[in-house]
């Protein structure tokens, strides 16, 4: 089954920025989506189909993909950016969804 | 705005059953596909299943596939999750989850999720 391969932990100081990586194989094939989840809140996209942001989303955030990895990238980051952050593709040859193992962001 | 209201979530024992109930308002529900995605307590994210906006394509992870069945009633604006012959791995948070496509593309509005504790 198709893997996605994330960081457990990354920390950064304010204003600083974080960098999320995402590896799995033939990534540069699929579309990689990054959702950000809140401690005690539902998951919110951020990013989708590579570097694609929602409305509402800053342009602090944004996504990009090279090689085998695609990456969150948080400009400036700030106390209210800590959170758990998912990447996800859609595997075609089984149909399944795929999320990475998450990343806790921590603001030092 | 979109809404994703969901229900239905308790305390079972294993090898019972549940229905989770998903009432959607504030788009065009039957225009969209609909997933249910999971979150074991303190872990990340996984994808329950899927279907379609008229409710013809349905795909599932390996692991609920035969137990689990995803349905939709495009007149209420509802969608269900039948879970047979619960284990205790499901134990989790189960999201309603809309995608922006008829089908799959990504997550794009989530409700705020219904506890299932599968527990003897």
């Amino acid at each position: 089954s198709y893997v996605l391969t994330q960081p457990p932990s990354v920390s950064v100081a304010p204003g600083q920025t974080a960098t999320i990586t995402c590896g799995g194989s033939n990534i540069g094939t699929k579309g990689v989506h990054w959702y950000q989840q809140r401690p005690g809140q539902a998951p919110v996209v951020v990013v989708h189909d590579d570097n694609d942001r929602p409305s509402g989303i800053p342009e602090r955030l944004s996504g990009s993909k090279s090689g085998n990895t695609a990456t969150l990238t948080i400009s400036r980051v700030e106390a209210g950016d800590e959170a758990d952050y998912y990447c996800q593709v859609w595997d075609t040859s089984s149909d399944h969804a795929v999320f990475g193992g998450g990343t806790k962001l921590t603001v030092l | 705005q979109v809404q994703l209201v969901e229900s239905g979530g308790g305390v079972v024992q294993p090898g019972t059953s549940l229905r989770l109930s998903c009432a959607a308002s504030g788009f065009t529900f039957g225009s969209k596909g609909m997933h249910w995605v999971r979150q074991a307590p303190g872990k990340g994210l996984e994808w329950v299943a899927v279907i379609s906006y008229n409710g013809v394509n349905k795909y599932y992870r390996d692991s609920v596939k035969g137990r689990f069945t995803i349905s939709r009633d495009n007149t209420k604006n509802t969608l269900f999750l039948q879970m047979n012959s619960l284990k205790t791995e499901d134990t989790a948070v189960y999201y309603c989850v809309k995608d922006p496509s008829t089908l799959i593309r990504f997550f794009d509005y989530w409700g705020q999720g219904t506890l299932v504790t599968v527990s003897s």
